[in-house]
Parts: C-alpha cells; structure tokens; sequence
C-alpha cells in the first residue's frame, strides 16, 4: 500500500526560526503531494501542492521541495510566528488523499 | 458562500443505533468527499462523488457505512447499527474537480458512540 510518514513527535521551535518538517512516502513517487494545516477540532485547510516534475513551490512564508530520489518532501515555514502553532499534515494525490499522521508545530515566543 | 457545512457538528449515539450525518459543499464544487479521522491519526479516505455519481466506494469502512448524493448537491453519511469503534470525527470535502485539486474541508461531525 502506498503509506505517507510523518514525524509524529511535536517540533518545538522558537518565533523567528525557520520549521522544517518531513513527509516520507513508500513505494512509487506520487503525481501530486499536498500539505494541509490543522487546528484542533477543526477541518484540515489546504496549503500547498506540489507536483512529481516540481522540485520546489513557495507561497509567501512557506515552501515545499519534493525529492524523487529520497522519496521525501520538506515543508518549511520561515519566520516563524506563534499563530503558526498547528498539525501539518502531508498527503499524497491528487483527489482523493493518503494522508500521513500528521506532526503538530509548536513556536514558542 | 460560507465553505463546506456539516452537520450536526457533535452526535451522541448509543452502541446499535443509526447515525447520519450532512454535507453541504461549496456550491459550484462538483467532488464530494468523506473521511473519518480518528484520535492522532490524519484523516482517512472513505468514498467520493463527481456530482451525484459515487466514484470510489470500496474504502467505505463496512457495509453499515452508505453515502448518497442524491442531486449533486448535499450528500449524507449514513452509519448502521453503530459500534464503539466507529467513534471519530467525520469531515466532508469538496473541490472543483479537474485541475483545480484544492480540497475544502468542513468542520466534521463528532461522533461518540456510548
């Protein structure tokens, strides 16, 4: 089966800095890798995707990289902000998703 | 348009029961879905629609799990005869379809089964 993993300790890191979290997939690459942020009790909302040809993608504070070679996306907030405080989430396709479980982000101030 | 509704947002239901549950999409989207998230585990696949057709349904998690879409619009989550373990919260999304991949989701229902 085609597993999405993500770290499931929480990462803690100071306003300011720049977070990196890490998405591994199993098996063959997926056409399209999606990351999602969740609050608690509250629906996944979408961030970015990321294509298979793409290596990179920005949107303001955030970027996405996609390594074929190491079957692994990274997703990177840069200058952290306390609001940033969630549960990302990475998921593989393109309409109906394989998501992994998800590491929760916590910026201190 | 206020994004995709659900409701009710919180169910409370006793072991053996029937539970269902309502989406209401974003209007133009024509893809319907529903996932079920348990307790520090992302959210799982469970069926879609492209308009009132169900495209994909054998995740459905048993056969006491049913969805319809019945006009393309609204769909609903239909759980027979409920068990403890079908306690989770069920999200609903919807998107445009075709290239445009972003999925809205709703807030999800709650379930507690007792």
């Amino acid at each position: 089966s085609q597993k999405i993993e993500q770290n499931s300790e929480a990462l803690n890191i100071q306003e300011g800095k720049t977070a990196t979290l890490t998405c591994n997939y199993t098996n063959y690459s997926p056409a399209y890798l999606q990351w999602y942020r969740q609050d608690p009790g509250r629906g996944p909302v979408f961030l970015l995707l990321i294509r298979e040809n793409e290596k990179e993608k920005r949107k303001e504070r955030l970027k996405v990289t996609f390594d074929t070679t190491l079957k692994q996306s990274l997703f990177h907030i840069t200058a952290s902000q306390p609001a940033d405080s969630a549960t990302y989430l990475c998921a593989r396709g393109k309409d109906t998703l394989t998501f992994g479980k998800g590491t929760m982000l916590l910026v201190s101030p | 348009d206020t994004g995709v509704s659900q409701n009710p947002r919180h169910k409370i239901t006793k072991r053996g029961q029937n539970v269902t549950f309502r989406c209401d999409p974003i209007s133009e989207h024509n893809r319907l879905y529903w996932y079920r998230q348990t307790l520090g585990q992302g959210p799982e696949f469970l069926t879609y629609f492209q308009n009132e057709a169900q495209l994909e349904k054998s995740r459905l998690l048993s056969d006491r799990f049913s969805a319809e879409r019945p006009k393309g619009s609204f769909s609903t989550l239909e759980i027979q005869r409920t068990e403890q373990g079908d306690s989770a919260m069920y999200l609903c999304a919807s998107s445009l379809g075709g290239q445009e991949t972003e999925a809205f989701f709703g807030q999800g229902t709650r379930l507690t089964v007792v």
